[in-house]
C-alpha cells in the first residue's frame, strides 16, 4: 500500500540555518505530494505541493520537488527563522479524488535565535 | 481561501459519557470529509472517511459502534465518541476537500479538537 516515511525529528538549528527535511514515498501510480505545518496548538495548514514529477512546490521560503526516480519529495529552506519551529508532515494523496492523505509521521523543528 | 471549522477546541468529559464534535466547511461543499486522530508526538492517523448522505468508511481497528459518524450535509459532520474511556484522550483533526476539487486539491484542516477523558 501507499506510504511516507519522513526523517526522525527532532530537528534542532540556530537561525539562519540552512534546513533540510528528507521524505520518501511509496506509492502506486503518479500521487500528489504535500506537506503540511503544524503549529504548537493549531491545526494542520498546508506549506506546499506537487502534482506531478519534477514540480518544484515552493511557500515562504521553503521548496521541495517531486522526484519520481527517487520517490522523493525533501523539504528544504535556506534561513530558518525561530517562528519556523513547528513539525511538519510530508503526505501523499493517490490519483483517485475523494481519498485521504496518508501521512508521515511528522518532524518537530526546534529553531533557537 | 477555504476554511474548514471545528467544534469544540477543547473537551474534558467524564468516562462513560459521549462527547460530539462538528466539523463544518464554511466557505465550500464537501461531499467527503476525513477524520484523524493525532497520538502525543505522533503522525495522524485516518480512523474513518465520512460520506454525505451514507455511511461512514472506518479504517480497520477503528471500532464504528464507538466512533459514529453522520455526515448529514454537505457541509457538516459529527463525530460522537460513545461511552468516552481515558484511553480515548485524543487530539482529533476533521478534514475536508472541496466537492469539485481533485485529488492533487488540498485538504483543508479544522484547527482540531482537544479531547480529555477523565
Amino acid at each position: 500500500g501507499n506510504s511516507v516515511t519522513q526523517m526522525e525529528g527532532p530537528v534542532t538549528l540556530s537561525e539562519e540555518a540552512f534546513l533540510t527535511i528528507n521524505c520518501t514515498y511509496t506509492a502506486t501510480g503518479y500521487p500528489s505530494l504535500f506537506w503540511y505545518v503544524q503549529y504548537p496548538g493549531e491545526g494542520l495548514q498546508l506549506l506546499l505541493k506537487a502534482t506531478k514529477a519534477d514540480d518544484k512546490g515552493s511557500n515562504k521560503g521553503f521548496e521541495a520537488t517531486y522526484r519520481k526516480e527517487t520517490t522523493s519529495f525533501h523539504l528544504e529552506k535556506g534561513s530558518v527563522q525561530v517562528s519556523d519551529s513547528a513539525v511538519y508532515f510530508c503526505a501523499l494523496s493517490d490519483q483517485q479524488a475523494g481519498t485521504a492523505l496518508i501521512f508521515g509521521k511528522g518532524t518537530t523543528l526546534s529553531v533557537s535565535s | 481561501g477555504a476554511v474548514v471549522s471545528q467544534h469544540p477546541s477543547w473537551v474534558i468529559c467524564k468516562s462513560g459519557t459521549s462527547v460530539k464534535i462538528e466539523c463544518r466547511s464554511l466557505d465550500f461543499q464537501a461531499t467527503t470529509m476525513f477524520w484523524y486522530r493525532q497520538f502525543p508526538k505522533q503522525s495522524l492517523m485516518l480512523m474513518a472517511t465520512s460520506n454525505e448522505g451514507s455511511k461512514a468508511t472506518y479504517e480497520q481497528g477503528v471500532e464504528k459502534d464507538k466512533f459514529l459518524i453522520n455526515h448529514a450535509s454537505l457541509t457538516l459532520s459529527t463525530l460522537t465518541v460513545t461511552s468516552a474511556h481515558p484511553e480515548d484522550s485524543s487530539f482529533y483533526i476533521c478534514s475536508a476537500r472541496d466537492t469539485g476539487g481533485r485529488s492533487h486539491s488540498p485538504l483543508h484542516f479544522g484547527n482540531g479538537t482537544r479531547l480529555t477523558v477523565t
